[in-house]
């Protein structure tokens, strides 16, 4: 199975620049995902990386290193809409296909 | 407009009192799947289905079933609820498999007391 680590909360002002790490450990490595969830409502796809490296969306970017059980997502000019739980989550093909999640980080932009 | 929808969005009960909780999705999805989400433990696989009449366990099934008679719809059911069952829950449906991208319903708040 997977162990999926990532910081609880962070806070940030708004304009500036987050990086929200997860570190993963799996068995057979298939893919990662970050998700976003604002309170109260149902998490919501941002990215997905399969690949090492960077992969950019407008304001978003998530980072992979397989090799370091290791990915980022980069909120860069923060807005106070940005405040909400980011999600983790790795598929892992070791044995049955599973997609195990973290347990989120919080992030609050504050003016 | 392509969404998975769950009713009740909020439901208060008691042990041992039968509930059905309903997902249905309009996006022609073959997998669907139930998670429940627990402060600090992040969301947590119940059940999955491949397809019409598949379903399998996730990781934590115990005290739930589910079925899965028509494609657009996937029930949770909890037979005899227990406190340790108070959780918010969400229904999911993914395209290609159940560990694809996920459309989640917008959760369901559930109080067992």
């Amino acid at each position: 199975g997977q162990n999926i680590d990532q910081p609880t909360e962070m806070t940030a002002t708004e304009g500036a620049i987050v990086q929200i790490n997860c570190t993963y450990q799996t068995s057979g490595f298939n893919g990662l995902f970050w998700y976003q969830q604002h309170a109260g409502e149902a998490p919501t796809f941002l990215s997905y990386n399969v690949l090492d490296g960077l992969e950019e969306k407008g304001r978003f970017s998530s980072f992979l290193s397989r090799s370091k059980g290791y990915s980022y997502l980069l909120l860069k000019e923060l807005q106070m809409k940005d405040s909400a739980s980011y999600l983790c989550a790795v598929r892992d093909r070791g044995g049955d296909y599973k997609l195990s999640f973290g347990a989120g980080t919080t992030v609050t932009v504050r003016a | 407009e392509a969404q998975v929808t769950q009713n009740p969005r909020y439901l208060i009960t008691v042990t041992g009192k039968k509930l059905t909780v309903t997902c249905s999705q309009n996006m022609n999805h073959e997998y669907m799947s139930w998670y429940r989400q627990d402060p600090g433990l992040g969301l947590r696989q119940i059940y999955y289905s491949m397809n019409v009449e598949v379903t399998d366990k996730g990781d934590v099934p115990e005290g739930y079933k589910v079925s899965r008679k028509e494609k657009r719809n996937f029930p949770l059911i909890l037979e005899s609820p227990s406190p340790n069952q108070t959780s918010l829950y969400f229904c999911a449906s993914s395209l290609q498999s159940f560990t694809d991208t996920q459309y989640f319903g917008p959760g369901t708040r559930l109080t067992v007391l």
